[in-house]
C-alpha cells in the first residue's frame, strides 16, 4: 500500500532563517506530487505540483521554492523565512489521471517568529 | 473561473442526528470531478469521495451519503447518526479542465458533534 511521509512535524523558526520540508511517497512510482498552504481560517492554497523529477509548476508567486529531486521526493524551500510563511503545510500524491483523487500527508506546522 | 462555495462555516449537532454539508460550485467545463476530504483535528486530509460529471447516481457508503446535481450546480453530502468521531472539517473541492492541475477547494465546515 502506499503511504506518505512528512518531515518535520512541527517548526518554528526565526524570522530570515532558511526552511527546508521533505516529503516522500512509497508504494508508487512516478506520482504527481502537490504542496499546498493551509494558513489560519482553513482555506487550502496550491503551492507547487509536479508531474515528473526536476519538473515543478508554481501556483503562486511567493518566498518559496519546490524541488523533485528523486520521483517520490519532493522538498519546499525558502531562502529567508518570513512572518506570512507561518502556517500548515501539507504534501500531496495522485498517479494517474490529474482528475484522480489526490492523497495527503500528516503535515507540517510552521510558525515564524 | 471556478470556484466551490461551502456556505456553512460550522454546524453543531448532537450525536445520533443527521447532518447535511453543502457544497455549491461553479465551473465551465463539461467534464469535471468533485470531491470531499474530513479533515480531523489531526491535521491531515482524508479522502472521502470521488465523482465526475457524468455520474450524477447518488452514493451511499455506510453512515455517509452524497447527493449529486448537476441542475443545481451542488455536491452535498450527508452524515446519517453523527457520532462524536465525525467531528473534523469538511472540504468538497473540484478539479476541471479549465483549472489546470489545481484542485479547488471550498473554505470548509467545521462539524462538530456533541454527546
Amino acid at each position: 500500500s502506499q503511504t506518505i511521509h512528512q518531515w518535520p512535524a512541527t517548526l518554528v523558526q526565526p524570522v530570515g532563517s532558511p526552511l527546508s520540508l521533505e516529503c516522500t511517497v512509497e508504494g508508487t512510482s512516478n506520482p504527481n506530487l502537490y504542496w499546498y498552504r493551509q494558513a489560519a481560517g482553513r482555506g487550502l492554497q496550491l503551492l507547487f505540483y509536479s508531474v515528473g523529477i526536476g519538473q515543478i509548476s508554481s501556483e503562486v508567486p511567493q518566498n518559496l521554492s519546490a524541488s523533485r529531486p528523486q520521483d517520490r521526493q519532493f522538498i519546499l524551500s525558502s531562502k529567508k523565512l518570513l512572518l506570512s510563511d507561518s502556517g500548515f503545510y501539507l504534501c500531496a500524491w495522485s498517479v494517474g489521471g490529474l482528475y484522480n483523487e489526490q492523497f495527503f500527508g500528516p503535515g507540517t506546522r510552521l510558525t515564524v517568529l | 473561473a471556478q470556484k466551490v462555495t461551502q456556505a456553512q462555516t460550522e454546524i453543531s449537532v448532537v450525536e445520533k442526528e443527521d447532518v447535511t454539508l453543502d457544497c455549491v460550485y461553479e465551473t465551465r467545463d463539461t467534464t469535471y470531478y468533485l470531491f470531499w476530504y474530513k479533515q480531523p483535528p489531526s491535521g491531515e486530509l482524508v479522502f472521502l469521495i470521488r465523482r465526475n460529471s457524468f455520474d450524477e447516481q447518488n452514493e451511499i457508503s455506510g453512515r455517509y451519503s452524497w447527493n449529486f446535481q448537476k441542475s443545481t450546480s451542488s455536491f452535498n453530502f450527508t452524515i446519517t447518526a453523527s457520532q462524536v468521531v465525525d467531528s473534523a472539517v469538511y472540504f468538497c473541492a473540484l478539479k476541471a479542465a479549465g483549472g489546470g492541475n489545481k484542485l479547488t477547494f471550498g473554505t470548509g465546515t467545521q462539524l462538530k458533534v456533541e454527546l
